[in-house]
């Protein structure tokens, strides 16, 4: 058990809605990463915020937004979705991001998305 | 981000050692190499990281070419649970996020 806690495990949705996915970091972890994972992408890195704020942006379509808030948990959200969308999404977190900690990110065991 | 080169899949049989190679020519001197494996169903699990100097912990063993352009992750003794994708991955000093590669499929058999 990494620590980091995600919901829903599964969500099965229809071409154009809208769903969010919820990230609970790890305890004292101030960073939240965001990754999507599909068969023929691999694990692409989406998003990372820091204690509140965006720190890095990778490949996040704009249907796609992401928060963090007070309380450091963090929410994914997809809109307008599309078959392509369908993918493992993983939350991972860290304890900061400066040159003194090992770098290690925790993930959590991810939100699988089905759109249909 | 500097690339990472691994080789798609390996095999081993249980209670072997297993060394897997990772290459990363344009590494840069801040750049940490670090490793993940993720098994199946699950999200990636960190394993171990280094700079320079080879790294042991209680996974397995990370060993640095002295130029830094390749490195090598040793499982001392496989288990049927190593079974696992390897992603090896720079991490670029001062920063956090991970740029995964497609990593190597570890199988191993009894």
């Amino acid at each position: 058990d990494s620590g980091v806690t995600q919901t829903p495990k599964h969500l099965i949705t229809a071409t154009g809605q809208r769903v969010t996915l919820r990230c609970s970091p790890r305890s004292g972890d101030l960073s939240v990463y965001w990754y999507q994972q599909s068969l023929d992408q691999g694990l692409q890195f989406l998003i990372q915020y820091y204690n509140g704020e965006e720190r890095a942006k990778g490949n996040i379509l704009e249907r796609f937004s992401a928060q963090q808030f007070p309380d450091l948990h963090s929410e994914l959200n997809l809109s307008s979705l599309e078959l392509g969308d369908s993918a493992l999404y993983f939350c991972a977190s860290s304890v900061d991001v400066g040159t003194t900690n090992t770098g290690e990110l925790f993930f959590g065991e991810g939100s699988r998305l089905t759109v249909l | 981000d500097a690339k990472t080169t691994q080789p798609n899949s390996m095999e081993s049989n249980e209670e072997e050692p297993v060394h897997l190679p990772c290459n990363h020519s344009t590494i840069s001197g801040t750049d940490y190499i670090h490793w993940y494996r993720q098994l199946p169903s699950q999200g990636p699990e960190y394993v171990i990281h280094g700079l320079t100097s080879n790294v042991n912990n209680r996974m397995a063993s990370l060993a640095i070419a002295e130029d830094r352009k390749s490195s090598t992750l040793i499982l001392h003794r496989a288990t049927l649970r190593d079974a696992a994708v390897y992603y090896c991955i720079l991490r670029v000093g001062g920063g956090n996020k991970l740029t995964f590669g497609t990593g190597t499929q570890l199988k191993v058999e009894l």
